[in-house]
């Protein structure tokens, strides 16, 4: 079973405050990872396909990177704002696990 | 499109009924995924198909589970007999490979009596 860790579990932060949070993953047989977005009440949405050592990716005020030696994936929140409170996940498309998320709150 | 369409979006039924969850997956998605969450568990993945086969059914809870997908545009997820820890959304994605993304349906959500 692949061992993923997302932390923090969760994180309160005041709008316009920037935060990140990580993926952990073992880093051998790496094929992918996804992260998604999911709202309460809605379905998660897809943000990001990692792939490469090193990857780097952006999405408005959200990026992620990628360092696939020593497992993990960072995703960074730039000037959070109240609408980016939500529930990030990893996932693992080739084993077809998730991570528990993190679970983001932006207060106004 | 439409994206992923599940029905019904909420279910409510007494424990021993049969309950059947329906999944129409985006149109030309060779892959569909059946995920089960819960606030213990999180999100669970219970069974995916490939171009119609099932792949990989071992996160089938246990015999009370079934999934089929009788062709490429409908997959339907049922529990008989449904128990009340059954009570959970179960959500439905379909994905047009393994690489990229997958594309979750808003999810139905199953309270078992």
């Amino acid at each position: 079973i692949l061992n993923v860790e997302q932390s923090p579990q969760s994180l309160h932060v005041q709008e316009g405050d920037s935060t990140n949070f990580t993926c952990s993953f073992p880093s051998s047989n790496f094929y992918a990872l996804h992260w998604y977005r999911w709202e309460t009440a809605k379905s998660p949405e897809a943000l990001f396909v990692m792939t490469l050592n090193g990857d780097e990716k952006k999405k408005g005020r959200i990026s992620a990177t990628l360092n696939t030696k020593e497992g993990y994936s960072y995703l960074y929140i730039k000037g959070s704002q109240p609408e980016d409170s939500a529930t990030y996940l990893c996932a693992f498309p080739d084993k077809l696990i998730f991570g528990t998320g993190t679970r983001l709150q932006v207060f106004p | 499109d439409a994206g992923v369409i599940q029905s019904p979006r909420h279910e409510v039924t007494e424990m021993g009924q049969e309950v059947t969850l329906r999944c129409k997956p985006i149109s030309g998605h060779d892959y569909l995924f059946w995920y089960r969450q819960t606030m213990m568990r999180g999100l669970e993945l219970l069974i995916y198909f490939n171009n119609n086969v099932p792949i990989d059914d071992s996160g089938m809870p246990e015999d009370r589970f079934s999934a089929k997908m009788p062709n490429a545009s409908f997959s339907t997820l049922k529990i008989q007999p449904s128990e009340p820890r059954d009570s959970a959304v179960y959500f439905c994605a379909s994905a047009p490979g393994t690489g990229g993304g997958q594309f979750f349906g808003p999810g139905t959500r199953l309270t078992v009596l």
